[in-house]
């Protein structure tokens, strides 16, 4: 079965400055890729979403690359502010077949004022 | 994209016995998932849970602890059965927002279990 893998686990950044995270993902047949916010208490929420088809995406500050080669797939946020600090999740699935959702283990980001 | 209410919130039980979970969608749905997240964990996927037929259940977990139902395209249920410690979690339940669309999977808001 699918399996995603994700780094760095924390990440630590001053406001303003850029932050990427990482994922690599094991099933080729994998084809939607979404990242997901998690603040506190509170429930994952979709930030952007990539399909196959593509290798990039954006939307404002936040930026999402797909490498189907080398089946990784990583997330940009630019210009940092302290209220992007949260867990991020990234996760693949296969639209084509089960649609289950497989999250990588999650990057806790630290925007620094 | 699709509106989830999930309940109970939370909820503290004594070990041994069970809790019903309850997710209704505001819109019929095809997949409906339940998940797991343990404190400071990852979401780990329970089941996909099918209308007209059996949960399909991923590797460690089984229906006999977690039953699923699925009566309609808008509303399933899980429960957790004979419980321990261990099962102290938040229970998700997430939908499929839709083929072709930009709707991605839409979470609801969680049951945070507590065994004692």
């Amino acid at each position: 079965g699918e399996n995603v893998e994700q780094h760095p686990s924390t990440l630590s950044v001053q406001e303003g400055d850029s932050a990427v995270i990482k994922c690599t993902y094991s099933d080729s047949a994998s084809n939607y890729f979404p990242w997901y916010k998690q603040e506190l208490g509170k429930r994952p929420q979709l930030i952007i979403d990539i399909r196959s088809n593509v290798g990039e995406k954006k939307d404002q500050r936040i930026a999402v690359t797909l490498n189907k080669t080398a089946k990784h797939f990583s997330l940009h946020i630019t210009e940092t502010q302290p209220e992007d600090s949260a867990v991020y999740f990234c996760a693949a699935s296969n639209e084509d077949s089960s649609y289950k959702l497989i999250f990588g283990s999650g990057t806790r980001l630290l925007v620094r004022p | 994209s699709a509106v989830i209410s999930q309940k109970p919130s939370r909820d503290i039980c004594q070990r041994g016995t069970s809790l019903t979970i309850q997710c209704q969608v505001d819109s019929q749905v095809t997949m409906m998932f339940w998940y797991r997240q343990q404190p400071g964990q990852s979401l780990t996927l329970i089941a996909t849970a099918n209308q007209g037929s059996e949960a399909t259940y991923e590797s460690g977990f089984v229906i006999d602890k977690f039953p699923i139902s699925r009566p309609n395209l808008t509303f399933s249920t899980l429960t957790v059965s004979n419980m321990s410690p261990e099962d102290s979690s938040i229970y998700l339940c997430s939908v499929e927002g839709g083929r072709g669309g930009n709707y991605g999977y839409t979470f609801g808001s969680g049951t945070r279990l507590t065994v004692v």
